[in-house]
């Protein structure tokens, strides 16, 4: 079965570090993924998609097929990334997610 | 500029009484609308989906059910509110493959 699987629930590093929010999956076809942030009382809303290759406030993810990861790095954290972070697969032509549980990342000064 | 609202904000209903949240979308035509309850530790849950008017997918059996009166308007609704159903409550819709949320309704059942 498909599943969409963020093995941390918190994630805690201090300012200046890097940062990685770890996301696997399982899916039988050509997965789409993103992730999604949630910062304190702000919308949900997609921060990067991984057709896109693009890198959003620093943050980068690579599909990694071999290892079905799609793993969401950034090399210094600042403390405005704090937030809730969701990592997202397509299923199918209704546009419908499958969601991970979430991480939340802190970011110590 | 494509636009979602959600009402109410917050919510506050007594067991057993009736629920109904509110979904609209400006700006586009057609959406695939959305219905999810986002629960902490466990992530975002999809309840309803819809993909046209009077079209309706559940996706979890539950005490709530959904509806799409017009294109652009989504409902959530309860006859007999329990307990469980206390949470945050999120509307969405898509444009290709990316979706766009509302800023949700808390809602505390006592």
């Amino acid at each position: 079965a498909q599943r969409v699987t963020q093995p941390e629930k918190l994630l805690s590093v201090f300012k200046g570090a890097p940062v990685e929010l770890k996301c696997n999956y399982s899916y039988s076809g050509s997965p789409e993924l993103f992730w999604y942030v949630q910062y304190s009382r702000q919308r949900l809303q997609l921060l990067l998609r991984h057709i896109s290759r693009e890198s959003i406030k620093g943050f980068t993810a690579d599909l990694n097929k071999g290892e079905t990861s799609f793993h969401l790095k950034k090399p210094f954290a600042q403390e405005e990334d704090s937030a809730m972070y969701y990592c997202a697969l397509s299923e199918d032509s209704n546009y419908q997610l499958i969601w991970g549980a979430g991480t939340k990342l802190i970011i110590k000064p | 500029s494509q636009t979602i609202h959600q009402w109410p904000a917050t919510l506050v209903q007594p067991v057993g009484s009736p629920l109904s949240l509110e979904c609209t979308v400006e700006g586009t035509s057609n959406p695939n609308l959305y219905w999810y309850r986002q629960a902490a530790g466990r992530g975002l849950q999809l309840l309803f989906y819809s993909v046209g008017i009077g079209q309706i997918s559940s996706e979890v059996p539950q005490n709530l059910s959904a509806s799409r009166p017009q294109d652009r308007q989504f409902i959530l609704s309860s006859k007999k509110l329990l307990l469980s159903d206390s949470g945050f409550y999120l509307c969405a819709w898509t444009a290709k493959e990316t979706q766009y949320f509302g800023p949700g309704t808390r809602l505390l059942v006592l």
